[in-house]
């Protein structure tokens, strides 16, 4: 069964800097996706990033990146130049690549920024 | 394109009262996964549906729940008699395919007294 690991319940970050969120992962699936999502307090789930197992280069959305590491099975997030809207729950998250689609989530990282 | 819609966003009822969660897909979408987040948690999967299948229901609670996704209308998750332990947020995700995208709702918050 796939696991998703996140082992920082809380972090914080001043603003306009740089944050990193970790999170591991265990799998024994050679394709399959990744992803962060935020939830804010509404608690809607937003997609931040997505990253394809089989694709070496790093995701990147704007102030969001990530480092993917395959053979350790690490998928942490990096958010540049912090903003107070980013103060929210993030979670990583797995999804199997074929067949259907059943995402796991890690217990996910409160983020605080502060001003 | 209105986004997946899910009605009540807050419902709250006594023990022993049965909740009914609902679940609008995007337009396009027949496929749906509902997931539950109990507080201080990450999402969990219950169940994945097709238009008037029950693809995988493995993370059910075997008593007390069940969904369905009839061939006119919103997907239901059903949970009777509450207790709770039941209260969470209830998450439906919708997508084309059963390899597409899953877009997520809003969510319904439930409380149970």
């Amino acid at each position: 069964a796939q696991t998703v690991t996140q082992s920082q319940p809380e972090m914080s970050v001043q603003e306009a800097e740089t944050v990193t969120l970790s999170c591991t992962y265990d799998t024994s699936e050679s394709d399959y996706y990744l992803f962060w999502y935020k939830q804010p307090p509404s608690r809607q789930m937003i997609l931040v990033i997505r990253q394809e197992a089989y694709k070496q280069q790093n995701a990147t959305e704007n102030r969001f990146s990530v480092n993917f590491q395959k053979a350790a099975k690490s998928f942490s997030l990096k958010i540049s130049d912090s903003q107070l809207g980013d103060a929210a729950m993030y979670f990583c998250a797995y999804r199997r690549s074929g067949g259907y689609q059943k995402v796991t989530f890690g217990t996910g990282t409160k983020l605080q920024v502060i001003p | 394109n209105a986004g997946v819609m899910q009605n009540p966003r807050h419902l709250v009822r006594r023990r022993g009262q049965e909740a009914r969660l609902r679940c609008s897909p995007m337009k396009g979408h027949s496929h749906v996964y509902w997931y539950r987040q109990l507080p201080e948690e990450g999402l969990k999967f219950m169940v994945y549906l097709q238009k008037e299948n029950i693809i995988d229901e493995s993370g059910m609670p075997k008593e007390r729940f069940s969904a369905e996704f009839p061939k006119e209308g919103p997907s239901i998750l059903r949970i009777q008699q509450v207790v709770r332990g039941d209260s969470a947020a209830y998450f439906c995700a919708t997508a084309t395919g059963m390899s597409d995208e899953q877009f997520f709702g809003p969510g319904t918050r439930l409380t149970v007294l």
